[in-house]
């Protein structure tokens, strides 16, 4: 089955710092799609950006910013000039031929931004 | 808001009751899914509906029955539960499920189900 892996149970980082989360995933397909969502306490999964697996161009959303490495399998999120508000549960997920083309999670990665 | 509202926020039942979930969109999209998010666990695919047609089961226990009237509605019906299905149930909807360009999916806030 298509795994997709986050290997940072927890992360933090200070106020207006930069982090980077990371993400590994595998496949054998060449046409898949790379997201990474954000939960806070509110519990809404949002969107916060998508990569698509045939663009070498990685994904750029203000200051969220990923490093795609196809031959890799790696799909890092990096966050610029954190905000108190990007505290969260991020997750990678994956949407392939291999994953019925179901939207596949990590297990996330707890993010807590300090002052 | 994301476009997709999910009702009740917090359920609370026994384990001889009978419940359902709601969950609605209007964002025109044809696809529904209904996520299980329990704690130290990835998120888990439980039902996937196509064009109002059930194409995916991933080996979920009878004591949960789907409904999907139409494109825009997906139930989730409850019976006879377990303190292990306590849980958070994400609806989640998308274009279509198949090739083509894919955006991801929209995601309501969840249902916060508790077993007792």
């Amino acid at each position: 089955a298509q795994t997709v892996t986050q290997s940072q149970p927890e992360m933090s980082v200070q106020e207006a710092e930069t982090v980077t989360l990371s993400c590994t995933y595998d496949t054998s397909e060449s046409d898949y799609y790379l997201f990474w969502y954000k939960q806070p306490p509110s519990r809404q999964m949002i969107l916060v950006i998508r990569q698509e697996a045939y663009k070498q161009q990685n994904a750029t959303e203000n200051r969220f910013s990923v490093n795609f490495q196809k031959a890799a399998k790696s799909f890092s999120l990096k966050i610029s000039d954190s905000q108190l508000g990007d505290a969260a549960m991020y997750f990678c997920a994956y949407i392939g031929p291999d994953s019925g083309y179901a939207l596949n999670f990590g297990k996330g990665t707890s993010l807590l931004v300090t002052p | 808001e994301t476009g997709v509202t999910q009702t009740p926020r917090h359920l609370v039942m026994g384990m001889t009751n009978k419940k359902s979930l709601k969950c609605e969109q209007h964002l025109g999209h044809n696809a529904m899914y209904w996520y299980k998010q329990s704690a130290k666990k990835p998120l888990e695919l439980m039902f996937v509906y196509n064009f109002k047609e059930q194409t995916e089961n991933n080996s979920v226990p009878s004591r949960f029955s789907p409904e999907c009237p139409n494109s825009s509605h997906l139930f989730l019906h409850l019976h006879t539960l377990q303190p292990e299905d306590s849980a958070l149930y994400l609806c989640a909807s998308s274009h279509r499920r198949d090739r083509g360009t894919n955006y991801g999916y929209t995601f309501g806030s969840g249902t916060r189900l508790t077993v007792v």
